[in-house]
């Protein structure tokens, strides 16, 4: 039973436009929940994060939405850049678990 | 920043033979590490959750007897797959959490090991 979801499995955007990657998630007890970046055969890294509690968190190009009522987050990029060309998975955390989206992967086209 | 390491990054091995997999935590105390495994074009799946002195918590569907994983101290958890054989070919990860860090939740990843059973 997937509790975390990412029903785009890919994105093609353009350089300089918006990216934003979305996910979805059906357990309301989850209290945070990540962005991780990943590229080919490397561990992945941690972008941003948002609390529960808040519904906005900024960390320069990267923007995280959290909408609690609809259980739905998203990841905007702006601008988009070639580096930003990867495979980008949703987290969310309740109880010591972590629970991975099954991953977009994200094109930018120069 | 927090950095997690693992070692070796790629190894290839005959079927039948025992490979160890270390994650460190560079800069940080985990007293929880995370292994992961990735199959191609899919999600991380978790293992297991290895705390600190104590034995792991294996997800279930996962071989214990297989999968041993060591944590024996703060900075160090090993992931040792026995008697490996093909299927057992894969990328893992391992991950960390920094007890000391703001958002505790947070969890800090190795750049994986890519695992080749002949």
């Amino acid at each position: 039973d997937q509790q975390v979801k990412q029903n785009s499995p890919s994105l093609s955007v353009q350089e300089g436009r918006i990216s934003i990657l979305n996910c979805d998630y059906t357990n309301s007890m989850f209290d945070y929940f990540l962005w991780y970046k990943k590229y080919p055969a490397e561990g992945p890294t941690f972008l941003i994060s948002i609390s529960s509690i808040k519904d906005k968190n900024e960390d320069g190009r990267f923007t995280v939405f959290l909408n609690k009522s609809a259980k739905h987050l998203s990841l905007h990029i702006v601008p988009s850049q070639p580096g930003d060309s990867a495979v980008y998975f949703c987290a969310a955390y309740s109880g010591n678990q972590f629970y991975f989206g099954t991953g977009t992967s994200l094109t930018v086209i120069p | 920043g927090a950095v997690v390491s693992q070692h070796p990054s790629w190894v290839i091995c005959k079927s039948g033979t025992s490979v160890k997999i270390e994650c460190r935590s560079l800069d940080f105390q985990a007293t929880t590490m995370f292994w992961y495994r990735q199959f191609p074009k899919q999600s991380l799946m978790l293992m297991a959750t290895s705390n600190e002195g104590s034995k792991a918590t294996y997800e279930q569907g996962v071989e214990k007897d297989k999968f041993l994983i060591n944590h024996a101290s703060l900075t160090l958890s090993t992931l040792t797959v026995t008697s490996a054989h093909p299927e057992d070919s894969s990328f893992y990860i391992c991950s960390a959490r920094d007890q000391q860090a703001p958002s505790y939740n947070e969890q800090f990843f190795g750049p994986g090991t890519r695992l080749t059973v002949l």
